[in-house]
């Protein structure tokens, strides 16, 4: 079973300018997660989709972080404009109801 | 809303020793309760669940937790710690099975030979 893809890896961006993540979930899985893990903490989460339809957004910082999971697979996490407290590592989840939520690998992003 | 505390930053343990890595949760209902464990650059891989079933919950790599309802705690436990299990360890409880995990700070584990 293949896992859960995240890319880019790594991303060094300016404050103020945009950045994209993009996340692949694990095939059949209805439920997706994006968590921000600032250096020293644990996983924060920003948005909750159940399928294409968010379920809780009450974290995400809206004036500048979007998401959306069109056709209920994929997901793209960007953010605009950067500020140098978002630098974290930013990883993807995904969860068939009642089973543990399957992490990505994670996209560690710098503003510099 | 569900809460975790694990309870020191830091734990180290000699070789062979025995690990116990603590978490205490807080939730309004049975909970479903998870450690994870972080490598460097890495995301989350489950080491073990617990989910209403029964309280002492095996997992990988010889870990194991106990969910005592009366402490609320879902401590991590392994017999003999090898050098390998350097790394960082996630408690998380989710209030159903689609709800959202929700973390603790972690501990780092550090193994010494």
């Amino acid at each position: 079973e293949a896992g859960v893809a995240q890319s880019p890896r790594y991303k060094i961006i300016e404050k103020r300018q945009s950045v994209a993540f993009w996340c692949n979930p694990i095939s059949g899985h209805a439920t997706l997660y994006w968590y921000q893990q600032i250096l020293g903490q644990g996983p924060k989460l920003l948005i909750q989709f159940q399928n294409n339809g968010v379920v809780d957004d009450s974290q995400l910082p809206k004036d500048r972080f979007s998401a959306e999971r069109l056709k209920g697979v994929d997901s793209t996490l960007k953010i605009q404009p950067a500020k140098l407290e978002d630098s974290a590592v930013y990883l993807c989840a995904s969860r068939n109801t009642g089973t543990e939520a399957f992490f990505g690998q994670g996209t560690r992003l710098t503003v510099v | 809303a569900q809460s975790v505390t694990q309870l020191g930053s830091h734990v180290s343990v000699s070789e062979g020793a025995l690990v116990l890595l603590r978490c205490n949760y807080s939730s309004s209902v049975p909970p479903y309760l998870f450690w994870y464990v972080q490598y460097p650059n890495q995301g989350l891989q489950l080491l073990l669940k617990y989910t209403s079933a029964a309280t002492l919950v095996k997992g990988i790599n010889d870990f194991e937790a106990e969910f005592k309802k009366s402490e609320t705690s879902f401590h991590l436990t392994k017999p003999s710690a090898h050098m390998s299990d350097a790394a960082e360890y996630f408690c998380a409880v989710s209030l159903s099975g689609n709800t959202p995990l929700v973390f603790g700070k972690g501990t780092r584990l550090s193994v010494i030979a």
